[in-house]
């Protein structure tokens, strides 16, 4: 079957780094997203990554390895607007979404 | 970045009556537009997946006739949820995806549509 695996819940406290953790196993791969979600609205986009390597945009980078089905959203300088759930979600060979639970960060100052 | 715009973006009905939501990709053509839901606390599910001048393609367990989708042109998806009750009060959220022409297919999502059934 197809699952995506994200940890439910991470507390970081504010400027500091945390680093957020996906692993995937998909039937096939056409890319990874990396959304984020505050609570009660919709989510919006911050990634996306189909090529191995790590992809910088501000203060959020994010890094895949396709042969270990692993991705990371890494933020710095952390910021209490950053407190949100963030959704990892691979894009299989059928060009559908599939969908990790979302992690919640917590950022406390 | 694309734009999607959701409307309405709060609803309150009475139990039996039929809501309808739309969602408009404002800066970009959408051929497949995606209907999900959120329970609070809760992970999306996606509901259903439509195509632009076909018919919706649903997920196991929702019901196709109690949520009537309509995909009649490129920027416009209508989701009805007929007959509504109140366990049917959620956060229903639509995506459209921009077809550029590369590899990437991302979905951008509307602001969502809060129902709640009385």
């Amino acid at each position: 079957g197809q699952n995506i695996d994200q940890p439910t819940e991470m507390t970081a406290t504010e400027g500091a780094i945390v680093q957020i953790n996906c692993t995937y196993q998909t039937s096939g791969f056409n890319g990874l997203f990396w959304y984020q979600q505050h609570a009660g609205e919709a989510p919006t986009f911050l990634s996306y990554n189909v090529l191995d390597g790590l992809e910088e945009k501000g203060r959020f980078s994010s890094f895949l390895s396709r042969s270990k089905g692993y991705s990371y959203l890494l933020l710095k300088e952390l910021q209490m607007k950053d407190s949100a759930s963030y959704l990892c979600a691979v894009m299989d060979s059928n060009y559908q979404l599939i969908w990790g639970a979302g992690t919640k960060l917590i950022i406390k100052p | 970045g694309a734009v999607v715009s959701q409307h309405p973006s709060w609803v309150i009905c009475k139990s039996g009556t039929s809501v309808k939501i739309e969602c408009r990709s404002l800066d970009f053509q959408a051929t497949t537009m995606f209907w999900y839901r959120q329970f609070p606390k809760q992970s999306l599910m996606l509901m259903a997946t439509s195509n632009e001048g076909s018919k919706a393609t649903y997920e196991q367990g929702v019901e196709k006739d109690k949520f009537l989708i309509n995909h009649a042109s490129l920027t416009l998806s209508t989701l009805t949820v007929t007959s509504a009750h109140p366990e049917d009060s959620s956060f229903y959220i639509c995506s459209a995806r921009s077809t550029s022409g590369g590899q990437q297919e991302t979905q951008y999502f509307g602001p969502g549509t809060r129902l709640l059934v009385l």
